[in-house]
């Protein structure tokens, strides 16, 4: 079963626009949510995560908001930039020790100049 | 500080033969996870070892699939035989406490399976 799902399996953004990456989860017992980015032949690199006890995290250009009536979770990429261009996943997970973290499929970004 | 490392980075076997993927995590990190990811989709846990411990195998199948870390520190994760579903890509993560948990991975292996 997947309980965390990203419906758009691509995205292309104008380079210095917004990019607007979603994704939804299905399990209430999940209490640590990451965004994970991937580069081609490399692995998944940490991007940026929120507990559930907030409904934002900003780190420089990304900021996670969390909307947990919804169980909805977003990534904000402002300005966006032709680097970004990679897949990204969400995770979640019930232990903060992410140990049994849970991934949607991935959008593929695509930023161009 | 070097990252995990993986080895081989792509391996083509035909089915029913056995492979073999090895993993050295960051130096220090006590957690070791091994994913498999099918084309399309995200990371799926196969097992999870805390030191020399596998603490969850759950989702591992274990008719095919083996791992072991005896020393606690490089892994091995085993198929034999393969079959064509097995197809994937094997990533290989360690984490530890100081670095709060986050889990780093290393580049995975591409196995092909014909």
């Amino acid at each position: 079963d997947q309980q965390v799902k990203q419906n758009s399996p691509s995205l292309s953004v104008q380079e210095g626009r917004i990019s607007i990456l979603n994704c939804d989860y299905t399990n209430s017992m999940f209490d640590y949510f990451l965004w994970y980015k991937k580069y081609p032949a490399e692995g998944p690199t940490f991007l940026i995560s929120i507990s559930s006890i907030k409904d934002k995290n900003e780190d420089g250009r990304f900021t996670v908001f969390l909307n947990k009536s919804a169980k909805h979770l977003s990534l904000h990429i402002v300005p966006s930039q032709p680097g970004d261009s990679a897949v990204y996943f969400c995770a979640a997970s019930a232990d903060l020790r992410n140990n049994d973290m849970r991934f949607g499929a991935g959008t593929r970004l695509t930023v161009k100049p | 500080e070097a990252g995990v490392v993986q080895s081989p980075r792509y391996k083509i076997i035909e089915k029913k033969q056995p492979v073999a993927f090895w993993c050295n995590p960051i130096s220090g990190h006590n957690t070791l996870y091994w994913y498999r990811q099918n084309l399309g989709q995200g990371p799926e846990l196969l097992i999870r070892y805390e030191n020399e411990e596998a603490v969850d195998d759950s989702q591992l199948p274990k008719d095919r699939f083996s791992a072991e870390r005896l020393k606690g520190v490089d892994s091995t994760l085993k198929i034999q035989p393969a079959e064509l579903g097995d197809s994937a890509v094997y990533l290989c993560a360690s984490s530890s406490r100081d670095t709060s948990n986050e889990q780093f991975f290393g580049p995975g292996t591409r196995l092909t399976v014909l």
